[in-house]
């Protein structure tokens, strides 16, 4: 069974400030990782995705995030935020394959707060 | 294209009632499934279906929670007799069936209120 763990909870940030959102996952096959971003009674928008290749992964308004194997991990990023970015944005993971392929499994969510 | 349509938005109902929400999926989505976001957790698969079957509904409370998709189009997931934990955010996603294109796109969801 794959787990996500999102590291905070919150993240409050001042514009034009720089963001790191953490995410940590465990699995015993291989995965590829998501990253969603829900905006207030919204759906959930998809950001950016690994499947396989470069793990430099450029998503949607700036982010890109960063897959580490050896780490387990799956930080977001983004240089500089605006008041547009506050949101919770969820980690994910699905196996590569087999039965239930597709099933997303998410991390807690972490919202994301800018201030002016 | 159009996406994924779900209603209603909102529901309240008292607990020991029933319910039922509605899913469209985006045109052509083979792969189609149901979460429970509950406040302040990511949300949770309930069940998958492909086409007109179920894939993996190992995570449904099916003593009272119960999901069709009968022309592997759109589907419904009813809950009777509905809980007060289940509160929470219904969201339908759905998937083409080209693995390369492993996207789940996700509708605005139901919020069920159980009183």
């Amino acid at each position: 069974a794959q787990s996500v763990t999102q590291l905070d909870s919150q993240v409050p940030v001042f514009e034009e400030a720089p963001v790191e959102l953490r995410c940590n996952y465990s699995s015993s096959v291989s995965v590829y990782l998501f990253w969603y971003v829900q905006y207030p009674n919204q759906g959930l928008q998809l950001l950016l995705k690994y499947l396989s290749g470069s793990t430099l992964v450029k998503g949607i308004n700036g982010f890109e995030a960063e897959f580490n194997k050896s780490q387990t991990s799956f930080h977001l990023r983004k240089p500089s935020v605006h008041i547009s970015d506050t949101a919770e944005y969820f980690c994910a993971v699905t196996k590569t394959g087999g039965t239930s392929y597709g099933k997303l499994t998410f991390g807690q969510g972490t919202i994301l707060t800018v201030h002016p | 294209e159009a996406g994924v349509a779900q209603s209603p938005r909102y529901k309240i109902i008292e607990k020991r009632q029933s319910v039922a929400f509605w899913c469209n999926p985006i045109s052509g989505h083979a792969t189609l499934y149901w979460y429970q976001q509950i406040l302040g957790q990511g949300p949770k698969l309930l069940i998958q279906f492909q086409n007109n079957g179920v894939v993996d509904d190992s995570q449904l409370p099916k003593d009272r929670f119960s999901a069709e998709r009968l022309k592997g189009v759109d589907s419904t997931l009813k809950i009777q007799p509905a809980k007060l934990e289940d509160s929470a955010v219904y969201l339908c996603a759905s998937r083409p069936l080209d693995i390369a294109k492993n996207i789940q796109y996700f509708g605005a969801g139901t919020r069920l209120s159980v009183l």
